[in-house]
């Protein structure tokens, strides 16, 4: 089983500036994470995720995300942040069942042109 | 094209009128899932099915049903609804093997009970 949690329920950036939203994990294995965007007024759409391997995910949209064991992070991240990329984000992962999922509270994203 | 359709979009009911809210998606996926979404509680799994007759209980089952009779669909039932039930519902679906993947997930459905 494992479990996220989201400790910003908001950020603001700058256009042109990066950013980062925050993920930390709880889990007794090897941990399985991923982020979902969803912008106004439509279902979640997949970013990317983290099974095994490289500490650095890339995903869509110009995404990143880094997987930090020590610090049972998973924070998403991108180098220059648009102002389309205002949404609310989601991590995620295995739940306490075999085949559930959870989810953390979300980040609302601002990016102020 | 590849989707996951849910009817209605929106829904205003009174408490303990009984209601379905349909879910179909046309990507031959094993697994279907439903979460609500509230403000400051985030995406909560409702139910999951990991194919046709099997489905299991997410985080918050309580007050809801669902059946899966058929690959393609997964109707949520809310048999007698409460206010406490308004929200924003969410189905999905993926491949059972792209569960920890990439989960498709339909426009939603904002039901209101008065």
């Amino acid at each position: 089983a494992q479990s996220v949690a989201q400790p910003e329920d908001q950020v603001n950036v700058a256009e042109g500036n990066p950013l980062t939203v925050k993920c930390t994990y709880s889990v007794s294995g090897n941990p399985y994470l991923f982020w979902y965007v969803q912008y106004p007024n439509r279902g979640l759409q997949f970013l990317l995720k983290y099974i095994t391997g490289d500490n650095l995910v890339k995903g869509s949209y110009g995404f990143e995300a880094e997987f930090n064991k020590s610090q049972t992070s998973f924070h998403l991240k991108k180098p220059s942040a648009l102002v389309s990329d205002s949404a609310l984000y989601f991590c995620g992962g295995p739940g306490a069942g075999s085949y559930q999922l959870t989810f953390g509270k979300g980040t609302k994203l601002s990016v102020i042109p | 094209e590849a989707q996951v359709t849910q009817n209605p979009r929106y829904l205003i009911t009174v408490t303990g009128k009984k209601l379905t809210v349909t879910c179909s998606q046309n990507m031959n996926h094993e697994y279907m899932s439903w979460y609500r979404q509230d403000p400051g509680l985030g995406l909560r799994q409702i139910y999951y099915s990991m194919n046709v007759e099997v489905t299991d209980k997410g985080d918050v089952p309580e007050g809801y049903k669902v059946s899966r009779k058929e690959k393609r669909n997964f109707p949520l039932i809310l048999e007698s609804p409460s206010p406490n039930q308004t929200s924003l519902y969410f189905c999905a679906s993926s491949s059972l093997t792209g569960i920890w993947e990439t989960q498709y997930f339909g426009p939603g459905t904002r039901l209101l009970v008065l």
